[in-house]
């Protein structure tokens, strides 16, 4: 079974507005880290965003922001004001401390940004 | 400014020829994966080691890919003999051991075999 499922192959947004990339994932773990990175087409994986599993806040850094809904499991990402440099692959992962803390991830986004 | 080194950046060879790919973890990460990204697959987990043991190399291919820590500064991993459907970027990342901290990714190996 799919642990990280990221459900939307390719999306488009018009610059400026928002944006949400949804995120499920698949644990029995208590104790586990969901993350967010953002592939842009020079190839470079960049850590964009982290939620505790025992964290009571979303997290958010800067115009990104995360939706986590421990009971359904999911962990969208919201990005606000969506800019042109916004435009690429974003992927979703999961640490979970019963698999040694492995990091694992779902099949990505491709995110699209309209001027 | 620490970050994880991955050597060669691109690497072209003939099918039957021995790769190499190296890593170098950022001082401190004492975890370590190895992905295999391609269009159709997606991000694949190879292998990830942890004090320079292999904790988990399931999802790597044991007939011709081998992966190691000679020591705490390099990883490296070996296709042996290489094929065409081993081309794609493998990316090396590096981490604290605990679940609540961000791996850092190299650059990637982008390996084309011909």
């Amino acid at each position: 079974a799919q642990k990280i499922t990221q459900t939307q192959p390719g999306m488009f947004v018009q610059e400026k507005e928002a944006v949400t990339l949804d995120c499920t994932y698949d644990t029995s773990d208590p104790s586990y880290g969901l993350f967010w990175y953002k592939q842009p087409s020079s190839g470079e994986m960049i850590f964009l965003i982290y939620q505790g599993s025992y964290d009571q806040q979303n997290a958010t850094e800067g115009r990104y922001s995360l939706n986590f809904q421990k009971a359904r499991k999911s962990a969208n990402l919201v990005i606000s004001a969506s800019q042109l440099g916004d435009s690429a692959m974003y992927f979703c992962a999961m640490r979970e401390n019963n698999a040694g803390n492995m990091l694992t991830f779902g099949g990505g986004t491709r995110l699209m940004v309209k001027p | 400014d620490a970050r994880v080194t991955q050597t060669p950046r691109h690497k072209v060879t003939e099918m039957g020829q021995e790769v190499t790919m190296r890593c170098q973890p950022i001082l401190g990460h004492n975890t370590v994966f190895w992905y295999r990204q391609t269009m159709m697959q997606g991000l694949e987990l190879l292998a990830y080691f942890r004090n320079r043991a292999p904790l988990d190399d399931s999802g790597m291919p044991k007939d011709r890919f081998s992966a190691e820590m000679p020591d705490a500064t390099l990883a490296t991993l070996k296709i042996q003999p290489s094929e065409p459907r081993d081309s794609a970027v493998y990316f090396c990342a590096s981490a604290l051991p605990l679940g609540d901290t961000e791996a850092f990714f190299g650059q990637g190996t982008r390996l084309t075999v011909v």
